[in-house]
């Protein structure tokens, strides 16, 4: 049973240039959570999403920030116009059903590198 | 919302010593607090999580202990080994989210 799935694992972008993160949750799951952490810190919560669906996403800057997950195929993290202070490890992580005594388990990360 | 609290920062044991981990939140509806260990440049893994209806939960050498009342929580490793060293983020959970805690680097010297 494949576990979470994110690629790339490595991403360098220039700043003002475009960053795609894409999540494949296990097999099963069908929520899926972004977490960010940045450089010697803990993960901090930007966006839950089911299919189709965004059903929280208190966490996530108002601008440039978005997140989908649709019917088929991976859930996207999208960043536009990046900026130096977008360079992270961006995690996702998903559920089977997204019950609040449910597990979370994370992908491997994308890390994202801003020039 | 949820805020969760963890010390210390850093905690250094020589090996086959026990280490603690403490976190305390705020809201007191939460039920589920898990602990994740990562390693550098790793995904954090779940190495164990305790829910609101017991007060502990053990599995090998790695225990959880929970006090509703005070509102915190613990992680108790015993008999260390090197291979434990790692960054332990303990967390809440606020609706759907994981509220984390700020990490304990855990050193365990040989």
């Amino acid at each position: 049973n494949a576990g979470v799935m994110q690629n790339p694992r490595h991403l360098v972008r220039r700043r003002g240039q475009e960053a795609r993160l894409r999540c494949s949750p296990m097999k099963g799951h069908s929520h899926v959570y972004w977490y960010r952490q940045l450089p010697e810190e803990g993960l901090k919560f930007m966006v839950y999403l089911q299919k189709e669906n965004i059903i929280d996403e208190s966490g996530m800057p108002k601008e440039r920030f978005s997140a989908e997950f649709p019917k088929e195929g991976p859930s996207i993290l999208r960043i536009q116009q990046v900026v130096r202070g977008d360079s992270a490890a961006y995690f996702c992580a998903s559920s089977p059903s997204g019950g609040a005594l449910e597990t979370q388990y994370f992908g491997p990360g994308t890390r994202l590198l801003v020039l | 919302g949820e805020n969760v609290e963890q010390h210390p920062s850093t905690l250094s044991v020589q090996e086959g010593d026990s280490a603690v981990i403490k976190c305390t939140y705020s809201d007191s509806a939460s039920n589920y607090f898990p602990w994740y260990k990562q390693e550098l440049g790793k995904r954090p893994q779940l190495i164990i999580d305790i829910r609101s209806n017991v007060g502990e939960k053990k599995d090998q050498r790695i225990a959880v202990t929970l006090n509703k009342t005070a509102k915190h929580f613990s992680l108790h490793i015993t008999e260390t080994q090197p291979e434990d060293s790692a960054v332990y983020f303990c967390a809440g959970r606020s609706f759907q989210k994981l509220v984390f805690g700020t990490g304990t680097r855990l050193l365990v010297s040989p």
